[in-house]
């Protein structure tokens, strides 16, 4: 089936350390993939997307790069900062629908 | 920028009562879903419309239904409330079917006791 595995929580990190958060991913055809933000409280907030292999994401100093050979799509952040604090979803979607597949979230904590 | 719209923000039910969720998507927003976040887990999709059509079905329950109106807003029915219903319920849009961007509401919070 279609699915999306993201790399387990909590990630903890001081600010301006680097940010890499994995995410695999399994699906007939050629999806779409997303990275969603969660901050407390709050919706989901989309971050960036891609929606063909090669093609890079970027958005707030986060980027991921959609790698159809290792079916990955991790995303990544050369300096947090203690607002980039949430919790973080990979997603995926197909070309025939527009259902979004999510990963199971992976919590980012920034410590000043 | 007008964004989903979902009301209430809280709601608290006693078990097998019903509730009923609303959706305003944001305008010329003709596609709307619904997704149920439960304790610490990810987003699982519902059901979606397009132009007032259902357009796709998920895990949702047969104790829940749901319709799109004529102004593009949504509403999630669900009755007989058990106690594994309580959960973030989220509705987002997009301008047409196959878009592929969702735009998410702030998600109703639905306490079953």
């Amino acid at each position: 089936g279609n699915s999306v595995t993201q790399m387990e929580g909590p990630v903890t990190l001081s600010e301006e350390a680097f940010l890499t958060i994995n995410c695999t991913y399994t699906a007939t055809g050629y999806p779409s993939l997303f990275w969603y933000v969660q901050y407390p409280g709050e919706g989901l907030q989309l971050l960036l997307k891609a929606t063909k292999a090669d093609d890079k994401g970027s958005n707030k100093g986060f980027e991921a790069t959609y790698r159809k050979e290792t079916t990955s799509f991790h995303l990544e952040k050369g300096s947090v900062q203690v607002s980039d604090s949430a919790v973080y979803f990979c997603a995926l979607s197909l070309y025939n629908t527009d259902k979004l597949i999510f990963g199971t979230g992976t919590r980012l904590q920034v410590f000043p | 920028a007008a964004g989903v719209i979902q009301s209430p923000r809280h709601l608290i039910k006693e078990k097998r009562e019903t509730a009923t969720l609303k959706c305003y998507p944001i305008p010329r927003h003709d596609t709307v879903y619904w997704y149920q976040q439960g304790p610490g887990q990810d987003p699982q999709f519902l059901i979606s419309f397009y132009e007032k059509m259902q357009s796709d079905k998920g895990s949702i329950p047969d104790r829940f239904s749901a319709q799109q109106f004529s102004d593009y807003h949504s509403e999630l029915n669900m009755s007989s409330l058990e106690l594994g219903d309580s959960a973030l319920y989220f509705c987002a849009s997009s301008p047409g079917s196959l878009y592929n961007e969702q735009f998410f509401g702030p998600g109703t919070r639905l306490t079953v006791l």
